[in-house]
């Protein structure tokens, strides 16, 4: 149990490009989902906090107006990077934790790999 | 402010036994969990401390101690498929897990 399902897996476009990253969770409901973003050799770093039906919360230093969230449902959260330039390559993650308690632990997808050329 | 503490790296041997040691100050405490990172991978979740004492689960356990906000990993029985990054996280009075840098153990033969 506990499947966090992200698509694509990998990314390789052009600067200026918009991407767009899905993160599901396929066997329970979430109302919170995170997204993390991780350059090589680094550790997690919490970009957001989607939560479903209101807009996201995001971490200090993120920009809001370049990494578009919407969580519109309880299944699903989207993550966009608007005009994507080449410092935004990294390895970006989502994770769900099961609505039913804050003691669950957070499950992750499987991560983005995005690389502007 | 909010701090997490596990060492940068660690070697054990294969076969051998391996604690990853993790200190934090947190405002509130709300629970520890441990995940395990392989290199290029997602994260996976581990084990989860909510209680003082020792939670067993297979090779590996994890022990709380929420005087000292200190937790270890014990790995035993270690194999090669055990080297990637374990990462320690706080859940804090907000709910919101704040995370550690990760421990980078390399397992040789």
């Amino acid at each position: 149990g506990a499947v966090v399902s992200q698509h694509p897996s990998r990314v390789i476009c052009k600067s200026g490009t918009s991407v767009k990253i899905e993160c599901r969770s396929l066997d329970f409901q979430a109302t919170t989902m995170f997204w993390y973003r991780q350059f090589p050799k680094q550790s997690l770093m919490l970009m957001a906090t989607s939560n479903e039906g209101s807009k996201a919360t995001y971490e200090q230093g993120v920009e809001k107006d370049k990494f578009l969230i919407n969580h519109a449902s309880l299944t699903l959260s989207t993550l966009t990077v608007t005009s994507a330039h080449p410092e935004d390559s990294s390895f970006y993650i989502c994770s769900a934790r099961d609505m039913t308690g804050d003691h669950q632990p957070q499950h992750f997808g499987d991560g983005t790999r995005l690389s502007i050329l | 402010g909010q701090n997490i503490d596990q060492p940068t790296e660690m070697t054990a041997t294969e076969g051998a036994i391996v604690q990853i040691n993790c200190t934090y100050q947190t405002s509130g405490f709300n629970g520890l969990f441990w995940y395990q990172q392989h290199a290029g991978e997602a994260p996976t979740f581990l084990s989860y401390n909510v209680l003082d004492g020792l939670e067993e689960k297979g090779r590996f356990s994890s022990f709380l101690s929420r005087s000292k906000g200190y937790s270890y990993l014990l790995l035993k029985e270690l194999q090669m498929k055990d080297s990637a990054s374990y990462l320690c996280a706080v859940k804090d009075s907000n709910y919101q897990l704040i995370w550690g840098a990760g421990t980078k153990l390399i397992i040789k033969p």
